[in-house]
């Protein structure tokens, strides 16, 4: 079936760093989302994407539509304490089709 | 706009015992979808509904759960005798048509 590749898995950095995630698919997607989930809570749906090589922001957030349409990409500028969770990259086929979702990045930030 | 609500937000049961939880979507959307969240994985499809008729189950989703939107407006997700790996975050989203899927809080269900 359907798998998403994020990476990393995990990451620690120093508040005030830029960061960035990637996720990557052997399907081509038409559409891929980005979520944050804090502990205990639903995922948050942070920019979604519709069409390949679309780049796309969100105040410091920055998510890119691969062209291969196999991949996407999410960059985090100047980070800060609230951005710590965990980062869902998600794929859709056809409009129709069911998300499915990668195994996410946990974002640790550093005092 | 109170986005997608879900009650109750936790749950500890026994083996053996039935469970529904509810989820309220947001007012105007037509489509409520649910899924099943396991520590350290991402959210899986359960099913789906486009107003109340159910248009989609997953294979996860045995024939001990049930699911159900009766008028078009909230849902609601049984299962019947209840097994230690039922335990998971169970959560609920809606969308207008095929757009973006928003999330609700989720229900934790942990079976003892």
């Amino acid at each position: 079936g359907q798998q998403l590749n994020q990476s990393p898995q995990s990451m620690f950095i120093q508040e005030g760093e830029d960061v960035s995630m990637n996720c990557t698919s052997s399907s081509i997607f038409n559409t891929w989302l980005w979520y944050k989930q804090d502990p205990g809570e639903g995922p948050v749906l942070l920019i979604a994407l519709y069409k390949a090589g679309e780049l796309t922001s969100n105040g410091r957030l920055t998510a890119q539509f691969g062209i291969t349409r196999k991949d996407s990409f999410l960059n985090i500028s100047a980070s800060i304490p609230s951005d710590v969770g965990i980062y869902f990259c998600a794929g859709q086929g056809d409009r129709d089709d069911k998300i499915i979702f990668g195994k996410g990045t946990r974002l640790h930030i550093l005092p | 706009d109170t986005g997608v609500s879900q009650d109750p937000r936790h749950k500890i049961t026994k083996r053996g015992q039935n469970v529904t939880f509810r989820c309220d979507p947001i007012s105007e959307h037509n489509r409520l979808y649910w899924y099943r969240q396991t520590l350290g994985q991402g959210p899986e499809f359960l099913t789906y509904f486009q107003n109340e008729a159910q248009l989609e189950k997953s294979r996860l989703l045995s024939d001990r759960f049930s699911a159900e939107r009766p008028k078009g407006s909230f849902s609601t997700l049984e299962i019947q005798r209840t097994e230690q790996g039922d335990s998971a975050m169970y959560l609920c989203a809606s969308s207008v048509d095929y757009y973006e899927q928003y999330f609700g809080p989720g229900t934790r269900l942990t079976v003892t």
